[in-house]
């Protein structure tokens, strides 16, 4: 398996864009997280998901925030629109339950 | 919070040391993991503890839980230079949520 795959890598846009990060979880996982991290917050959970279902987003900033999981191997995080704050590294993980998890390489988001 | 707490936050040590690191946390957990963090990098995995486990070993690492007094200690024994990163514990409630403490930052000097 090649692992957690995130795209892009890096993305910079302008205030007011919108953002889409796109994260695939390894095959035969269940669960799915995406994560913020700042060097002033550390790393945030935002969103997780159970068998593609969202269970907790308490951890999602506002409204301008917004994830999906259509199926088992595709999930979005979309910020609209976008604003210089939300500028970090994002990170999509996935797991078995109880098990470890995997992260992705991450999307260092910048919005000038 | 649901958040560990860890300490140091830093830690600076020469290779051939050890390197302890402790995280502390406030509700009960269904496990506890360690991970490790390469400057812009990702987290990868280090070790998995189970409640109802006291201590495992990985290699150079061990790990202790202890349950009654909500909290954990990582060793990295015999340090190297390699083993500069951040280490994070992260605590995973029966919800199967995975919260992140706030790390510790190693540096390992040659």
């Amino acid at each position: 398996d090649a692992g957690v795959i995130q795209s892009p890598r890096h993305e910079v846009t302008e205030m007011g864009q919108e953002v889409t990060l796109r994260c695939k979880p390894i095959s035969g996982h269940n669960s799915l997280f995406w994560y913020r991290q700042t060097m002033m917050r550390g790393l945030e959970l935002l969103i997780y998901f159970n068998n593609n279902v969202p269970i907790d987003d308490s951890g999602m900033p506002e409204d301008r925030f917004s994830a999906k999981m259509p199926n088992a191997s595709f999930s979005t995080l979309k910020i609209q629109p976008s604003e210089p704050r939300d500028s970090a590294v994002y990170f999509c993980a996935s797991r078995r339950e109880a098990h470890e998890a995997f992260f992705g390489q991450g999307t260092r988001l910048t919005v000038v | 919070s649901q958040q560990g707490e860890e300490d140091p936050q830093a830690l600076s040590i020469q290779e051939g040391e050890n390197a302890t690191m402790n995280c502390s946390y406030k509700t009960s957990i269904n496990n506890l993991q360690w991970y490790r963090q390469n400057s812009g990098r990702g987290l990868v995995h280090l070790i998995l503890i189970r409640s109802n486990e006291r201590e495992k070993h990985s290699g150079r690492l061990r790990v202790t839980l202890d349950t009654s007094k909500k909290s954990s200690s990582l060793l990295i024994t015999a340090s190297r230079a390699a083993d500069t990163a951040s280490y994070f514990c992260a605590l995973s409630y029966n919800t199967d949520k995975l919260i992140f403490g706030t790390g510790t930052r190693l540096q390992v000097f040659p």
